[in-house]
């Protein structure tokens, strides 16, 4: 249990284009997912926090237009990256909570989507 | 604020000897601390959590951690090395709720046979 999907694994794209990419929680509810990004041989950096049928809050510094984040069911949550640049290539990985229950603690991670902006 | 600290960006052990990956964390509040576990180009596992329980917590593959307030500190052991251990280790605090987490700059654990 506590599946965390993302799709696509990896994209490569051209500078101007805008990726779209999908976090999708499997056999649970996710209120909130999470965004964070991650530069080669770096920590994870949370770029926003999203929750359903909400609003996405963006950490200091990244741009909510650029990383446009929608959450429009309880278990789907997309990132795109618009008019994408080289400096946005990267590791991005979402991360869902459960609802409530047992899982209620804990962040689940999906695998990652590695994009590369030519 | 919260942050932690993870003091070996690397970290060198032999099959079967004992790992000790440091962390030490700041919070203005009880935190709850982690150990995630990265292998390459994969998502994070969790290894272990801390919830204000008890303070030596066990994960699983055979990895532990003790919390220790007096030292401000939440280091990851495992007694016995194995080669699939070698990934990058990642020691996270988030303060009561678990709506965010710090995550440290991670340590990479190399096994060498």
């Amino acid at each position: 249990g506590a599946v965390v999907s993302q799709h696509p694994s990896w994209v490569i794209c051209k500078s101007g284009t805008s990726v779209k990419i999908e976090c999708r929680s499997l056999d649970f509810q996710a209120t909130t997912m999470f965004w964070y990004r991650q530069f080669p041989k770096q920590s994870l950096m949370l770029m926003a926090t999203s929750n359903e049928g909400s609003k996405a809050t963006y950490e200091q510094g990244v741009e909510k237009d650029k990383f446009l984040i929608n959450h429009a069911s309880l278990t789907l949550s997309t990132l795109t990256v618009t008019s994408a640049h080289p400096e946005d290539s990267s590791f991005y990985i979402c991360s869902a909570r459960e609802v409530a229950g047992v899982l209620y603690n804990e962040q689940f991670f999906g695998p990652g989507t590695r994009l590369t902006v030519l | 604020a919260q942050s932690v600290t993870q003091l070996d960006s690397h970290v060198s052990v032999s099959e079967g000897t004992p790992v000790l990956l440091r962390c030490n964390y700041s919070s203005s509040y009880s935190p709850s601390l982690f150990w995630y576990v990265q292998h390459p180009n994969k998502g994070l596992q969790l290894l272990l959590k801390y919830t204000s329980a008890a303070t030596l917590v066990k994960g699983i593959n055979g990895f532990e951690a003790e919390f220790k307030k007096s030292e401000t500190s939440f280091h990851l052991t495992k007694p016995s090395a194995h080669m699939s251990d070698a990934a990058e280790y990642f020691c996270v605090v988030s303060p009561w709720g678990f709506q965010k987490l710090v995550f440290g700059t991670g340590t990479r654990l190399l096994v060498s046979p």
